[in-house]
């Protein structure tokens, strides 16, 4: 896949555990953020989303904790399954609201064992 | 419902020949965005486009590329002449064009360019 060569930070983790994945982010003007998952062969899949003026958001298994203090984003999924294995992407939304000028981060790759 | 689709998946040219890649973004979307990603590098925005309008250019790395939507419908994104730092993964995605909180993109699965 397009990822095969990168030197992304990897989490390895066992099937039920919790992942917890990272993120800074650059602009502190930046108002929405956007946790995408990216399989081989696959663009970016949208995960879940967060303004600014929140601070925790929760979907199904995952959550995604924002910290405009030090500018930091993270993602927690529950009970991870061999199916989360991916790469994952934060980013941020400098395009105002309705459009997309998404700022990626470098990724973070899990790989789930069963 | 049809996602967005990317053509051709892989293409494989020479340093100085012309490479055009098409999207066709999902039925009714008005914004379309391309991205790429180099090697090594994050996914890095090109441009947008409101239906036929380029919204944003600004992430177009040099006049070597050029991006167009006839129409409002599919776009094109035409390297020419193609170099080796072009090689990456380019990917698509389309929105609408939304006042709601947030207006989702959707992403192709990108198409792999490599320049030899």
């Amino acid at each position: 896949g397009e990822n095969v060569g990168l030197h992304l930070p990897t989490l390895s983790v066992q099937e039920g555990d919790n992942s917890i994945i990272n993120c800074a982010y650059s602009n502190s003007a930046s108002d929405y953020f956007i946790w995408y998952k990216q399989e081989s062969g696959k663009g970016p899949q949208f995960i879940i989303d967060i303004r600014s003026n929140m601070d925790k958001r929760q979907g199904q298994r995952v959550t995604v904790l924002l910290n405009k203090t030090v500018k930091h984003l993270s993602l927690q999924i529950a009970a991870t399954q061999p199916g989360d294995s991916a790469v994952y992407f934060c980013a941020e939304n400098t395009g105002g609201t309705g459009f997309q000028k998404l700022v990626f981060g470098t990724g973070t790759r899990l790989l789930v064992s069963p | 419902e049809a996602g967005v689709t990317q053509f051709p998946s892989h293409s494989v040219i020479e340093k100085g020949q012309t490479v055009t890649l098409r999207c066709d973004p999902i039925s009714g979307h008005d914004n379309l965005y391309w991205y790429r990603r180099v090697m090594g590098k994050e996914i890095k925005f090109l441009l947008h486009f409101v239906k036929e309008s380029k919204q944003d250019e600004s992430g177009m790395p040099n006049n070597r590329f050029l991006a167009e939507r006839t129409g409002g419908t599919y776009s094109t994104l035409k390297v020419q002449p193609a170099e080796l730092e072009d090689s990456g993964v380019y990917f698509c995605a389309s929105s609408h064009v939304g006042t709601a909180q947030r207006a989702e993109a959707f992403f192709g699965q990108g198409t792999r360019l490599t320049v030899v």
